[in-house]
């Protein structure tokens, strides 16, 4: 088993839409959780960073962490053509840790 | 506030060959952290460094290496190239305690 499973995609959404994006994990000493935004050709772009369990918001985005069932989420609403990207998931123990990422979920927002 | 840079943006490098790939990170962070990207793989740590030394070092052979300068720029290295080295290699510099900021990467195509 991966230790962060995230679903591949393709996904396409309307301009406008909510979009939910989701990882799940297997290890739960986890603290922190990450949502990255990669266009291609780019590196990533950091969105959202979140400590233990809650939810963080920042625009039209949202970030969920639900440490009991091993799950995060990112909420983006009012979707953008320009949202259109590569979004991964990354978590870390903390304490200079490394980054572990999910593949990314590749988002089209058709206009 | 300059952000993380990469140089070269592109290699093409032959089977066999060596190569050195450099990060500038964020002034003022000194941790630098090297990730490689494949399509296969997605994104996987290959090592961080803090004030010149080596923190971590994730799961690679050990023709990776790396280094970090007193001004905190970091260089990694491959030697003896294999094709299946072809990636987007990714550099990190970040603030305790998880937050990671990229650059754009360096494509580097080994034939």
């Amino acid at each position: 088993q991966k230790e962060v499973e995230q679903d591949p995609g393709p996904l396409s959404v309307p301009e406008g839409a909510i979009v939910s994006l989701n990882c799940t994990y297997s290890n739960s000493a986890f603290q922190y959780f990450m949502w990255y935004r990669q266009y291609s050709r780019k590196g990533p772009e950091l969105l959202m960073y979140t400590y233990s369990s809650g939810n963080k918001e920042d625009g039209r985005f949202t970030a969920q962490v639900d440490k009991s069932s091993k799950y995060i989420s990112l909420f983006i609403r009012d979707s953008q053509p320009s949202d259109s990207a590569t979004y991964l998931c990354a978590m870390s123990f903390g304490g200079n840790t490394p980054l572990v990422f999910g593949k990314g979920t590749r988002l089209s927002v058709i206009a | 506030k300059a952000g993380v840079t990469q140089t070269p943006r592109y290699l093409i490098k032959t089977r066999g060959q060596q190569v050195t790939l450099s990060c500038s990170p964020i002034s003022g962070h000194r941790s630098v952290s090297w990730y490689q990207q494949t399509p296969g793989q997605g994104l996987q740590f290959l090592f961080e460094y803090f004030s010149e030394t080596q923190r971590n070092k994730g799961n690679f052979p050990g023709r990776f290496s790396g280094r970090q300068f007193s001004n905190s720029r970091s260089e990694m290295n491959v030697s003896t190239l294999e094709l299946g080295d072809s990636a987007l290699y990714l550099c990190a510099s970040s603030l305790p305690p998880a937050e990671a900021f990229f650059g754009q990467g360096t494509r580097l195509t080994v034939v």
